[in-house]
């Protein structure tokens, strides 16, 4: 896939609050998007993905959002607790790959 | 714990020196990935398996890089002559048919002295 980077680097939110991270990729071939978080120490986890036959798919407490449109996707957390802070990434296998291409990260930080 | 396995979790070796690293895949996993961390990046697409065969080789895995899975289920990575610029974290996932999320393991941390 082509590049897929991110808004902001860093995020900081009161706990209870809701918090919004952004995405936007460049390959509009693009189909299918991936959110991952990872903590200190450990691998990316899987949170939520998203084909781009859809605009919104729902989790538990999460939400992400696709704009083909403007190449955008965003993930939305509900109620963040102390234990969502951490790196979230999108990911994105690009149209006809298997290898993941990654953006740098947002560093979600929850104040208590 | 079925998840992704990956030894050793920490390997701190000399300049020059030759390490292997080893992943175990999520059992019903055929598709196997290697990736490289780098503090602050994201990670970075190293080589792809699916069974036995290895289909897909980033520009980043130079030829002191190889990568095995020989029996389509646990899969290595070795580097030969370890440099500085290897020092990150070495991540593994893996994936079933069809176009499904990457589980990760929680990756070895290389430290080249």
């Amino acid at each position: 896939g082509e590049s897929v980077g991110l808004h902001l680097p860093t995020l900081s939110v009161q706990e209870g609050d809701n918090s919004i991270i952004n995405c936007a990729y460049s390959n509009s071939a693009s189909d299918y998007f991936i959110w991952y978080k990872q903590e200190s120490g450990k691998g990316p986890q899987f949170i939520i993905d998203i084909r781009s036959n859809m605009d919104k798919r729902q989790g538990q407490r999460v939400t992400v959002l696709l704009n083909k449109t403007v190449k955008h996707l965003s993930l939305q957390i509900a109620a963040t607790q102390p234990g969502d802070s951490a790196v979230y990434f999108c990911a994105d296998p690009g149209a006809g790959s298997y290898q993941l291409t990654f953006g740098k990260g947002t560093k979600l930080s929850v104040i208590p | 714990d079925t998840g992704v396995s990956q030894d050793p979790r920490h390997k701190i070796t000399k300049r020059g020196q030759n390490v292997t690293f080893r992943c175990d895949p999520i059992s019903e996993h055929n598709r196997l990935y290697w990736y490289r961390q780098t503090l602050g990046q994201g990670p970075e697409f190293l080589t792809y398996f699916q069974n036995e065969a290895q289909l897909e080789k980033s520009r980043l895995l130079s030829d002191r890089f190889s990568a095995e899975r020989p029996k389509g289920s646990f899969s290595t990575l070795e580097i030969q002559r370890t440099e500085q610029g290897d020092s990150a974290m070495y991540l593994c996932a893996s994936t079933g048919s069809g176009n499904q999320p990457q589980h990760f393991g929680d990756g070895t941390r290389l430290s080249i002295l």
